[in-house]
């Protein structure tokens, strides 16, 4: 079964520290792995979108790597600030040609930063 | 501002009711998708349509339908409404259906039945 499982639920740090999330699944056959930052009560933003061949994608503070051999994705945070305080959500895509594809939407990690 | 619109932003009725949710596309954006989030859950895949055909289905109840008109925007309907109905939806459109695209999202309209 298709599936993406994000860890932790939920994650507080105090601000200006780093942190790392992480995002595994089992979708086959893969094609792309994306994070998205969503806002409470707003509609998500896409940080990073990942093919097979990319092993690391940067978008400022943020760094997202992917392994498909171990099919697992990290988003990193470096220097957090209070406006990261969001839920961030991993999506992997799949499945056969472009007729055929299905989006798995993890359930995201909750990331509380503390003044 | 992602390009997407949705309306209303807040909708408040009783069960049993029925409800019409709108979205308009990106300019140029051809799919349109909608998807549910209750509170303090992940989104839930409903319905996909790609230039006024459905392309893909989700986790969407009978209760529930959706369309693409000719101009690209949708429409969500929801009737029968219950308790649990109550949550956020978001409308997405991307260029065309495949994974290779990027989503982008409206701003969701928040549905509260009482």
């Amino acid at each position: 079964k298709n599936q993406v499982e994000q860890s932790p639920q939920s994650l507080i740090i105090l601000e200006g520290k780093n942190c790392t999330l992480q995002c595994n699944y089992t979708v086959s056959p893969f094609s792309n792995l994306r994070w998205y930052k969503q806002d409470t009560g707003r509609g998500p933003v896409s940080l990073t979108i990942m093919t097979f061949s990319e092993n690391t994608k940067s978008n400022g503070r943020y760094t997202a790597t992917l392994d498909a051999d171990t099919k697992q994705s990290s988003l990193h945070i470096t220097a957090s600030q209070l406006s990261d305080s969001a839920s961030y959500i991993c999506v992997v895509s799949g499945g056969e040609g472009d007729s055929n594809y299905q989006l798995i939407w993890g359930a995201g990690t909750k990331l509380i930063i503390k003044p | 501002d992602s390009g997407v619109t949705q309306t209303p932003k807040h909708l408040i009725t009783a069960t049993g009711q029925r409800v019409t949710l709108r979205c308009s596309p990106r300019s140029g954006d051809l799919s349109v998708y909608w998807y549910q989030q209750s509170l303090d859950q992940g989104l839930q895949f409903l319905i996909q349509y790609y230039n006024g055909e459905e392309r893909a289905k989700g986790n969407i109840l009978e209760r529930f339908s959706a369309q693409q008109f000719p101009d690209l925007h949708s429409e969500l309907n929801l009737s029968s409404l219950e308790l649990g109905d109550s949550a956020l939806y978001f409308c997405a459109s991307s260029v065309v259906p495949t994974e290779k695209y990027e989503q982008y999202f409206g701003p969701g309209t928040r549905l509260t039945v009482t």
